[in-house]
């Protein structure tokens, strides 16, 4: 079964360049979210979909970061204009929970981001 | 206050060791408890999860979850460099929002 697949794995840009992330969530879940994982810190959610539903989003800076599921399949985060303290990893998490949530999250690898 | 309190280590063990990860916690509602395991430029994956109060072991490792302490437990028996990584521990109520804790790096020496 394949796992969850975010692309890129790296992206370099400068300040006030935009930027964005994509994710395919394993086949099947219905869940999808972004965190985003700060040096030396735990993830910390930015948004949860259910199907193309944004049903959390209120970590996310809505004044530059936007998102959307699209079919609710694949995902895309997006970041315009990137500041420095964006620098960070962004991670895409499934999940196939119904109703209670048992915190069993899957995780791509990441995409890490440098701002200069 | 964080509500999910971890000590960022490093934790340096000689291989072999039992290893001891702790995490606090201040939400008495928290009912689900994680240990994610999060290799150097991966993604976290899950260790352990735990419902409640008790114990549950799975090979080497064991989670603890004592609610009356707000306090849950990682051991891992007879380590391995390979078990080198950061333990992220992870809670929720039982809705749609986990906290992590900040992770505990380890590094188990041949």
């Amino acid at each position: 079964e394949a796992g969850v697949v975010q692309s890129p794995r790296y992206k370099i840009i400068e300040k006030k360049q935009p930027v964005a992330f994509w994710c395919n969530p394993i086949s099947g879940h219905n869940t999808l979210y972004w965190y985003r994982q700060n040096l030396g810190q735990g993830p910390e959610l930015l948004i949860r979909y259910e199907n193309e539903e944004a049903v959390d989003d209120s970590q996310l800076p809505k004044d530059r970061f936007s998102a959307e599921r699209l079919k609710g399949v694949d995902s895309t985060l997006k970041i315009q204009p990137a500041e420095l303290g964006d620098s960070a990893v962004y991670l895409c998490a499934s999940s196939s929970s119904v109703g209670r949530n048992t915190g069993e999250l899957f995780f791509g690898e990441g995409s890490r981001l440098t701002v200069l | 206050q964080k509500e999910v309190e971890q000590d960022p280590g490093p934790l340096s063990v000689p291989e072999g060791a039992i290893v001891s990860l702790n995490c606090t916690y201040s939400n008495s509602a928290f009912q689900y408890f994680m240990w994610y395991r999060q290799y150097s430029r991966k993604g976290p994956e899950l260790l352990m999860y735990t419902y409640s109060s008790g114990n549950k072991e799975d090979g080497r490792f064991t989670a603890q979850v004592d609610k009356s302490s707000k306090y849950i437990s990682l051991f891992i028996r007879d380590s391995q460099p390979s078990d080198s990584a950061t333990y992220l521990c992870a809670m929720n109520t039982g809705g749609f929002k986990t906290i992590f804790g900040a992770g505990t790096r380890l590094f188990v020496k041949a």
